[in-house]
């Protein structure tokens, strides 16, 4: 069975800076990788899939994603953030096992500070 | 604004009362998801239904009874809950059941269980 490990459980960071969250997982077999968001008070939206192909993914309101088979990660980025970003997100892997559904990692908490 | 609809956003219930929780989406799809997520806690699955029947139930109690009238409706009857059921209830849906599918959240109903 998968399971998906995100170390940083809160990220705090300012206006304009960088930041990576980072997202490890394991499985036996090939795997999908996404990345959601959730907002205060909102559900889950999706920022980024990865099913196959580049190993580059982007994604909406400016973040972009890694696959990196070796290492067994999938680590989300974004150049400049701003304080709507702040948010938590969550990493979560399925793999090609028909009847397994999504593993969510616990989330980290991205807070952008002005 | 989300594609999928759930109502009503905030539910107070005693614990001897009976109520509903209602998903609608009209993207076509054919799986739909209940998640509970307890605050700062990734969302955990309950049931799911492919093609308007039910597929995965995660071992849920008794008191969560789920229904899929048509292929854009779900429902989730409540009856007896405990108040440690108190939580936001996510439904979800996805174009169909298959790893590799992204899943559509709505915004939930959060349930406070008195």
């Amino acid at each position: 069975a998968q399971s998906v490990t995100q170390l940083d459980s809160q990220v705090p960071v300012f206006e304009e800076a960088p930041v990576e969250l980072r997202c490890n997982y394991s499985s036996s077999v090939s795997v999908y990788l996404f990345w959601y968001v959730q907002y205060p008070n909102q559900g889950l939206q999706l920022l980024l899939k990865y099913l196959s192909g580049s190993t580059l993914v982007k994604g909406i309101n400016g973040f972009e994603a890694e696959f990196n088979k070796s290492q067994t990660s999938f680590h989300l980025r974004k150049p400049s953030v701003h304080i709507s970003d702040t948010a938590e997100y969550f990493c979560a892997v399925s793999d090609n096992n028909y009847g397994q559904n999504f593993v969510f990692g616990p989330g980290t908490r991205l807070s952008v500070l002005p | 604004d989300t594609e999928v609809t759930q109502t009503p956003k905030h539910l107070v219930m005693g614990m001897t009362n009976k109520k509903s929780l209602k998903c609608e989406q009209h993207m076509g799809h054919r799986a739909m998801y209940w998640y509970k997520q307890k605050a700062k806690k990734p969302p955990e699955l309950m049931f799911v239904y492919s093609y308007e029947k039910l597929s995965i139930n995660e071992s849920v109690p008794s008191r969560f009874s789920p229904e899929c009238p048509n292929s854009s409706l779900l429902n989730l009857h409540l009856h007896a809950l405990q108040p440690e059921d108190s939580a936001l209830y996510l439904c979800a849906s996805s174009q169909e059941l298959g790893n590799n599918q992204p899943q559509h959240f709505g915004d939930g109903t959060r349930l406070s269980i008195l």
